[in-house]
């Protein structure tokens, strides 16, 4: 079955306490990218990455580091996670352009995080 | 920059209304248009996509047309059930933005729809 998988779904932890939310697609696509949701703000892209070794960043970026070292999976670090980023994480993977368009993402199952 | 308005909810509808939940779009280049749903406690789901102007997606009794002259993709369903009442969200992608495929999402409207 074609699917984004990410880990945890749900995780508390502490300020300060480095922290990983892992993402794994099994569908070949090149394109991946990291969003949070916030309740009155929608989705934001926190970061992308086009390829293998090829990240940068979206619209917040601030207080997150990403990875991509083979196809299939872009983890999300939290170096020295804070209350504000307490929100619900999602990983997406997109196989890009085709039939004149852009194709849909696909999205992980979300991370809720809570930062205490 | 590209943006997407749409329509602040709750909406609050009885079963078998009809329902228009309006999403307009600002955009530099030639976008794609989306609408995703998420059911309570679940991930977003592709509920409909048009890549280009005047294209109409439809999927499940819903529908939006991509119209260029009014910057706008509308979502629509003849006769809405309970099982609809989710948050739907607008979004657009334009391949020749910055951030690469990055949707730009509106804020979200949801729908309750009652017995």
């Amino acid at each position: 079955e074609a699917q984004v998988t990410q880990n945890p779904r749900y995780l508390i932890t502490v300020t300060g306490k480095k922290l990983t939310v892992t993402c794994s697609q099994n569908m070949n696509h090149e394109y991946m990218s990291w969003y949070r949701q916030d309740p009155g703000l929608g989705l934001r892209q926190i970061y992308y990455s086009m390829n293998v070794e090829v990240t940068d960043k979206g619209d917040v970026p601030e207080g997150y580091k990403v990875s991509r070292k083979e196809k299939r999976n872009f983890p999300l670090i939290l170096e020295s996670p804070s209350p504000n980023q307490t929100s619900l994480y999602f990983c997406a993977s997109t196989p890009g352009i085709g039939g004149g368009g852009i194709y849909e993402q696909y999205f992980g199952p979300g991370t809720r995080l809570t930062v205490t | 920059g590209d943006s997407v308005t749409q329509m602040e909810g709750p909406v609050t509808l009885s079963e078998e209304a009809f329902l228009t939940i309006n999403c307009t779009y600002t955009a530099t280049g030639y976008p794609s248009l989306f609408w995703y749903v998420q059911y309570p406690g679940e991930g977003l789901q592709l509920l409909l996509k048009a890549t280009k102007a005047d294209d109409k997606g439809s999927n499940k009794g819903f529908e939006a047309t991509y119209r260029k002259e009014t910057t706008s993709f509308h979502l629509e369903k003849g006769s809405v059930q309970v099982s609809d009442s989710a948050v739907y969200f607008c979004a657009l992608s334009d391949m020749f933005t910055g951030s690469g495929y990055a949707l730009n999402f509106g804020k979200g409207t949801s729908l309750l729809v009652t017995p």
